[in-house]
């Protein structure tokens, strides 16, 4: 399988609002298993988005998630400097995990 | 609510076996979680290695499955991760997490521990 493709990288500027896509096929995307993680330097990854547009307890209603077909996105509004991070999609096909290379957000 | 701490050598002679455990606090390991394994090579993004079950039900990424073994020991509330035959390629931050049965994500994950391949 190869990896999801997302985006190398995004910028933006604090207060505007961001998007990240995550584009699969209709054998990983296509199934409404689609995860969203931030992570930053030297920390592990943290869930963000389960299954394309939940949010855990905890997280900012500021991000959101979507799904078009074989193409999932993450928003992020009203950008904050803590936001800055790499952020990686996953697809969850049972048994297995795919993610995608990941994007580094920059807030400008 | 659970938490988990990797642990293992953090350098590794090529041809050798990578081994590392995860020990699992806060929640009992032979509760309905899966127990992962994912890595992260330096600067790039990350794999899924694969999981286990308390009972000892695994799965495996297809392209590490001829190399990996996981196992669990319940007495020590901590499973563990071996691959064998390591090269280069295999040094990466090795993270442990925990999924819940059903669960399509990885609620909870483990600090990392960096495991360098090199003579």
């Amino acid at each position: 399988q190869s990896a999801l493709t997302q985006p190398a990288s995004v910028s933006a500027s604090p207060g505007q609002s961001i998007t990240i896509s995550c584009a699969g096929t209709s054998t990983d995307i296509g199934y409404n298993h689609v995860s969203w993680y931030q992570q930053h330097p030297g920390k592990a990854p943290k869930l963000m988005i389960y299954d394309v547009s939940n949010r855990p307890s905890g997280v900012s209603n500021r991000f959101s998630g979507s799904k078009s077909g074989n193409t999932a996105s993450l928003t992020i509004s009203g950008l904050q400097a803590e936001d800055e991070a790499d952020y990686y999609c996953s697809s969850y096909t049972t048994p297995s995990t795919l993610f995608g290379g990941g994007t580094k957000l920059t807030v400008l | 609510q659970v938490q988990l701490q990797e642990s293992g050598p953090g350098l590794v002679k090529p041809s050798d076996t990578l081994s590392l455990t995860c020990d699992v606090f806060g929640n009992s390991i032979t509760s309905s979680n899966w127990w992962v394994w994912i890595r992260q090579p330096p600067g790039k993004g990350l794999e899924w290695i694969g999981y286990i079950y308390y009972s000892g039900s695994t799965y495996y990424n297809p392209s590490l499955k001829s190399r990996v073994t996981m196992s669990v020991d319940t007495s020590k509330s901590q499973f563990s991760l071996n691959l064998s035959s390591v090269t280069a390629v295999d040094t990466a931050v090795y993270y442990c997490a925990q999924k819940g049965t059903g669960d399509t994500y990885y609620a909870t994950w483990g600090q990392g521990t960096l495991v360098t391949v090199s003579s």
